[in-house]
């Protein structure tokens, strides 16, 4: 069955660098877009950014563009988020999502997400 | 930037019918997804383009969308069904999500 792993979070400086992790299985990775989204303590989802099947395409919530970075390797079926400059306000659980198709820009299946707590 | 508005909470007794509505400028031109999140986990896809639900999604859950009002309407409301409902649409290549509504059953 479908599954997606998010690793690499923790406990980060403010104004260090993370990169998250995701790890997909069950499905032709190379065939779906690929989302990730982050939701702060007692608050709602917020989306990060999108990468399309191939990679070729990239887009971020403006709040983030600059800072955070989204990638993928299609032969190892991993999607990455490398988040630089974090601030307090980057505290939150991070989940990979799987878009339905290539592009549909909705999310069937959420990994169980990684915590990201930035502090000093 | 495209905004989804939602009530910050709605309330429904055992067995009757909840309705959750998500505002925006002609939301009916576009494609809404609704999600279920319980505490503590991971969003669950309930409802995709608009009316549609995923294979597992109880034929409890159904939706609509029109003009600028879409809605998740779940019928005969269970005690497992208590949980935050987010509404999403994809709008000038972002993802955006409402601010969630708490269902308490």
């Amino acid at each position: 069955q479908v599954q997606l792993v998010e690793f690499g979070g923790g406990v980060v400086q403010p104004g260090k660098s993370l990169r998250l992790s995701c790890e997909a299985s069950g499905f032709t990775f190379g065939n779906h877009g690929m989302h990730w989204v982050r939701q702060a303590p007692g608050k709602g989802l917020q989306w990060v950014a999108i990468i399309s099947y191939d990679g070729r395409n990239k887009y971020y919530a403006d709040s983030l563009k600059g800072r955070f970075t989204i990638s993928r390797d299609n032969l190892k079926s991993m999607m990455y988020l490398q988040m630089n400059s974090l601030t307090t306000e980057d505290t939150a659980i991070y989940y990979c999502a799987k878009d339905w198709m290539e592009t549909s820009y909705f999310f069937d299946r959420w990994g169980q997400g990684a915590q990201v707590t930035v502090s000093s | 930037s495209y905004e989804l508005t939602q009530p910050l909470s709605v309330s429904v007794a055992l067995g009757q019918t909840a309705t959750i509505t998500c505002g925006g400028n002609n939301i009916g031109t576009k494609n809404v997804h609704w999600y279920q999140q319980k505490s503590g986990q991971a969003p669950v896809l309930v409802i995709y383009r608009d009316n549609n639900r995923p294979s597992g999604v109880p034929e409890r859950f159904s939706g609509s969308n029109s003009g600028n009002t879409a809605t998740l309407t779940i019928s005969s409301a269970q005690a497992g069904d208590e949980a935050d409902y987010y509404c999403q649409v994809w709008d000038s290549r972002s993802v955006v999500f409402g601010g969630g509504t708490k269902l308490t059953v």
